[in-house]
């Protein structure tokens, strides 16, 4: 990753909530994105946020942006079995996405 | 499925070989992106291209050079292959006019290369 920070690994019973840190380093930065990876699989999208907001939610997912200390989470609810996978975060910089490492979530039955 | 495409999903060549990644962006994107995923390296950007032009260049080695044709589809070369350039390769695309980046990105599903 460039600057950007995040744990590497987390786990998390099936039905309790799971966050996952970040933090990046560009201020500048209009969107922060969270993506989703599964074994094998390539990334997707998940959730943005844009800068001027603190927290947006969607459906079991709940981003909180504190942009004083450049701290991006997300919050699953409810996590399911098919919420393992890895999580990267990302900042938009101009022209590209600067990711973090990911955070690897399992979800134990 | 975020509707961008890439072949071939799998490579397996020898040092010292020439590849080519292809790439079709979703349909009416004109932004292609594209990334190496490596273990030790994480995900870097390599390059960016708005209709045909480059707009920015990242860790990007000598050895690899890309391309967006006019039918807006991008082709990834690396040549001189190492042992280190073994990796995930993902495109990705978005449909702003301006490739800033406040253009959301979709990513395709990779192309694994094993340099042997």
């Amino acid at each position: 990753g460039e600057d950007v920070e995040q744990s590497l690994f987390l786990s998390v019973r099936e039905g309790d909530s799971s966050v996952i840190n970040c933090t990046y380093t560009d201020s500048s930065s209009t969107y922060l994105y969270w993506y989703k990876q599964e074994p094998g699989a390539g990334l997707q999208l998940l959730t943005y946020i844009f800068s001027n907001m603190d927290m947006k939610q969607d459906q079991r997912l709940t981003v909180l942006l504190n942009k004083k200390d450049k701290h991006l989470s997300l919050r699953i609810a409810d996590t399911q079995t098919g919420d393992s996978a890895i999580y990267f975060c990302a900042e938009g910089r101009p022209g590209r996405l600067a990711f973090g490492k990911g955070n690897q979530v399992v979800v134990i039955p | 499925d975020s509707g961008v495409t890439q072949t071939p999903k799998h490579l397996i060549t020898a040092t010292g070989q020439r590849v080519t990644l292809r790439c079709s962006p979703r349909s009416g994107d004109l932004s292609v992106y594209w990334y190496q995923q490596s273990l030790d390296q994480g995900l870097q950007f390599l390059i960016h291209y708005y209709n045909g032009e480059e707009r920015a260049k990242g860790n990007i080695l000598e050895r690899f050079s890309a391309q967006q044709f006019p039918d807006l589809h991008s082709e990834l070369n690396l040549s001189s292959l190492e042992l280190g350039d073994s990796a995930l390769y993902f495109c990705a695309s978005s449909g702003g006019t301006s490739g800033q980046s406040t253009d959301t990105q979709y990513f395709g599903p990779g192309t694994r290369l094993t340099v042997l």
